[in-house]
């Protein structure tokens, strides 16, 4: 079965400092794989997407992320973090087999000034 | 007006009452969807509707109650609540079902429900 993990529930950094978020994925094929961004009440945005092609993808806010075939991972990045990141971040599975998307548990993201 | 709709955005009900939770999406998608979530879990998939038809129903008690009167707008009808409901109930929608995996799914806000 198609699975997402997130190793970390919460994560601070320091305005201005380099962020990753770890995200790892178990998937028979090959995957599509999202990061979503939760704001403090807010629903869920898209940040950025992989389908096939360059393994780095961009995206909105600054985010980029690197797909790894060979680790099962998806890391989302961002190399100075602003206090307006301050949020919750989910990673996504596409489970094309059963046209499910699978989410993670997220990692909330603290920034401090 | 933005994407998704949800109303109201904060709803609390004893385990008798029946309230429902609706959801307007002005994007004219064709799918629309119902997830649960709560701390510490996944987002769990509730209900899909694709073209007012339900196409997905993942073993949700009957106490939750889906309705899609039209492809804009999904209700969720709640009566006889636990406790363990308590969660935010996120709606959101697709250009067309079919392509959950490989689409963009735009969320609503949410609303956060509490059962006494």
């Amino acid at each position: 079965a198609q699975s997402v993990t997130q190793p970390d529930i919460h994560i601070t950094v320091s305005e201005g400092a380099s962020l990753e978020l770890r995200c790892n994925y178990s998937y028979g094929a090959t995957p599509y794989l999202f990061w979503y961004v939760q704001s403090p009440g807010q629903g869920l945005q898209l940040l950025l997407k992989y389908f096939s092609g360059d393994t780095l993808v961009q995206g909105i806010k600054g985010f980029e992320a690197e797909f790894k075939r060979s680790q099962s991972s998806f890391n989302l990045r961002k190399p100075s973090v602003h206090w307006s990141d301050a949020a919750e971040y989910f990673c996504a599975v596409g489970a094309i087999d059963t046209d499910k998307l699978i989410f993670g548990t997220g990692t909330r993201l603290q920034v401090f000034p | 007006e933005t994407g998704v709709t949800q109303t109201p955005r904060h709803l609390v009900m004893g385990m008798t009452n029946k309230k429902s939770l609706k959801c307007e999406q002005h994007l004219g998608h064709n799918a629309m969807y119902w997830y649960k979530q709560s701390a510490k879990k996944p987002l769990e998939l509730m209900f899909v509707y694709s073209l007012e038809e339900r196409v997905e129903n993942n073993s949700v008690p009957s106490r939750f109650s889906p309705e899609c009167p039209n492809s804009s707008h999904l209700f969720l009808h709640l009566h006889t609540l636990q406790p363990e409901d308590s969660a935010l109930y996120l709606c959101a929608s697709s250009q067309d079902f079919g392509r959950v995996a490989t689409g963009e799914l735009f969320f609503g806000e949410g609303s956060r429900l509490t059962v006494l």
